[in-house]
């Protein structure tokens, strides 16, 4: 069964700086999508980026990167130029690429803090 | 596009009563989903279903049943309450055409029981 770990429960952060999250996961699938998404205060989940696992060239959305190491089955986020709005909880998550099988599975977070 | 909207925001439950949870999306995307998240833990799918008149059982789909008649509506329907219930409730919905496989995620339901 697929597995998403994410071993850092709480993090912080100066603004302004960089921080980067982890994620591992476990699978034996070659072909599937892993994302990132935000849940700020509010409870909305946000996806903040997405990657497939067949694409080596690690997604970029604006501030937000990752580093995919597909055969250590490792998704970290980066974030750079941390500022106060991206305080949230951040999961991980992964879903397999197989018609009606949409199901994904999430880690249990990384409470991220940042300090002004 | 409203998105995924879910009423209520927030509900009160005694133990033994019912409920149903409302989720709308306007996107006509074809797979929706229904997650529970506990305090401190990430999204645990109950129920999810890939179409009108499809539905399938997730990672906990005990003490729930839902029903998708249409492709707008995916209701929730929580059977004589138990406090384990007592959780906040997310509807979710996605779109299967390539490169475009992530969910969007309505605001939540609190729901207490007690």
């Amino acid at each position: 069964a697929q597995t998403v770990t994410q071993s850092q429960p709480e993090m912080s952060v100066q603004e302004a700086e960089t921080v980067t999250l982890s994620c591992t996961y476990d699978t034996s699938e070659s072909d599937y999508y892993l994302f990132w998404y935000k849940q700020p205060p509010s409870r909305q989940m946000i996806l903040v980026i997405r990657q497939e696992a067949y694409k080596q060239q690690n997604a970029t959305e604006n501030r937000f990167s990752v580093n995919f190491q597909k055969a250590a089955k490792s998704f970290s986020l980066k974030i750079s130029d941390s500022q106060l709005g991206d305080a949230a909880m951040y999961f991980c998550a992964y879903r397999r690429k197989v018609n009606r099988d949409d199901k994904i599975i999430f880690g249990k977070g990384t409470r991220l803090h940042i300090l002004p | 596009n409203a998105g995924v909207t879910q009423t209520p925001k927030f509900r009160i439950l005694k133990i033994g009563q019912s409920m149903t949870l409302q989720c709308t999306q306007d996107m006509n995307h074809n797979y929706m989903y229904w997650y529970r998240q506990d305090p401190g833990m990430g999204l645990k799918l109950i129920y999810y279903s890939v179409g009108a008149g499809i539905t399938d059982k997730g990672e906990v789909p005990n003490g729930y049943n839902v029903s998708r008649s249409t492709t707008e509506d995916f209701p929730l329907r929580l059977e004589l309450a138990a406090p384990s219930q007592t959780s906040v409730y997310f509807c979710a919905s996605s779109y299967e055409v390539s490169g475009s496989y992530e969910q969007y995620f309505g605001p939540g339901t609190r729901l207490t029981v007690t």
